[in-house]
C-alpha cells in the first residue's frame, strides 16, 4: 500500500527550533522530498534524501530512517517567512510522488 | 523568472461546461505532470507527459484528457466539468521523470470553481 502521513498543523514560536515528522509506507522507495508551500503559492523544493541521515542546508535539515519509514524536516531559528505549509512525498518503485496532505506551520511573534 | 506559466490563473464555470487549463515552459524539460490540490488531501497525480505526444494517467485522471503537441505546452481537458472537479490544479515540470532525484518545478496553480 502507499500511506504518507504527517501532522496537520504545527505551532512554534519565532527563534525557535521546529521538527515536522513524515511517517510513510509506500511498497518500494526511491527517497524522500520535502516540499515548501506559502499560502496561495506553488510547492517549492526542499530537500531530497535517499540514503539514511541527515542532510543539513542551512537552517533546514532533512532526516531519513528507511528501516523506520520515517523522516522529519528540522527547521531552526524561525523566522516569520517560514509559516507555509511543509509537503512530504515520497518516491515508489515506479519513480511516481506519493504526497503527504502537508503539515501547516504557524509561526508566532 | 518562471519558466513555467499556468493559464487561466482562475476560472468559474458551470456544471457540464467544457473546460482547458494550459502549462507552458521555457525550460526544454522533458517531463511535464498536472496535479490538483484539495483541503486534506496531498497532491494527486492526473495525468503526466514524458514527451511530445506521449502522456499517460495518474491515480486521478477519470474525468480529465491531456495533450501535448510541442516539447513547451501541456494541456488539461476537463471533458464536461463536475462540481467535484473544483479545485486547484498545479502544473510541474522535471527534467529527469524515471531517477530518484526528480525535482519538480511547479507553475503558480490554476484555481477552477465549478458551480
Amino acid at each position: 500500500g502507499q500511506n504518507i502521513d504527517q501532522p496537520t498543523e504545527m505551532t512554534a514560536t519565532e527563534g525557535a527550533i521546529v521538527q515536522i515528522n513524515c511517517t510513510y509506507q509506500t511498497s518500494g522507495f526511491n527517497g524522500l522530498f520535502w516540499y515548501q508551500q506559502h499560502a496561495g503559492e506553488a510547492p517549492t523544493f526542499l530537500s531530497y534524501n535517499v540514503l539514511d541521515g541527515l542532510e543539513e542546508k542551512g537552517r533546514f535539515s532533512s532526516f531519513l530512517s528507511r528501516s523506520k519509514g520515517y523522516s522529519y524536516l528540522l527547521l531552526k531559528e524561525l523566522q516569520m517567512k517560514d509559516s507555509a505549509s511543509y509537503l512530504c512525498a515520497d518516491m515508489d518503485s515506479n519513480y511516481q510522488l506519493i504526497w503527504g496532505a502537508g503539515t501547516k506551520l504557524i509561526i508566532k511573534p | 523568472d518562471a519558466g513555467i506559466t499556468q493559464s487561466p490563473r482562475h476560472k468559474v464555470t458551470e456544471t457540464g461546461t467544457p473546460v482547458t487549463l494550459r502549462c507552458h515552459q521555457t525550460e526544454n524539460h522533458r517531463y511535464m505532470y498536472w496535479y490538483r490540490q484539495d483541503p486534506g488531501h496531498g497532491l494527486r497525480l492526473i495525468h503526466y507527459s514524458y514527451g511530445v505526444k506521449d502522456t499517460d494517467k495518474g491515480e486521478v485522471s477519470d474525468g480529465y484528457s491531456v495533450s501535448r503537441s510541442k516539447t513547451e505546452d501541456f494541456l488539461l481537458t476537463l471533458e464536461s466539468a463536475t462540481s467535484s472537479q473544483t479545485s486547484v490544479y498545479f502544473c510541474a515540470i522535471s527534467e529527469q521523470g524515471y531517477s530518484g532525484a526528480n525535482v519538480l518545478t511547479f507553475g503558480a496553480g490554476s484555481r477552477l470553481t465549478v458551480l
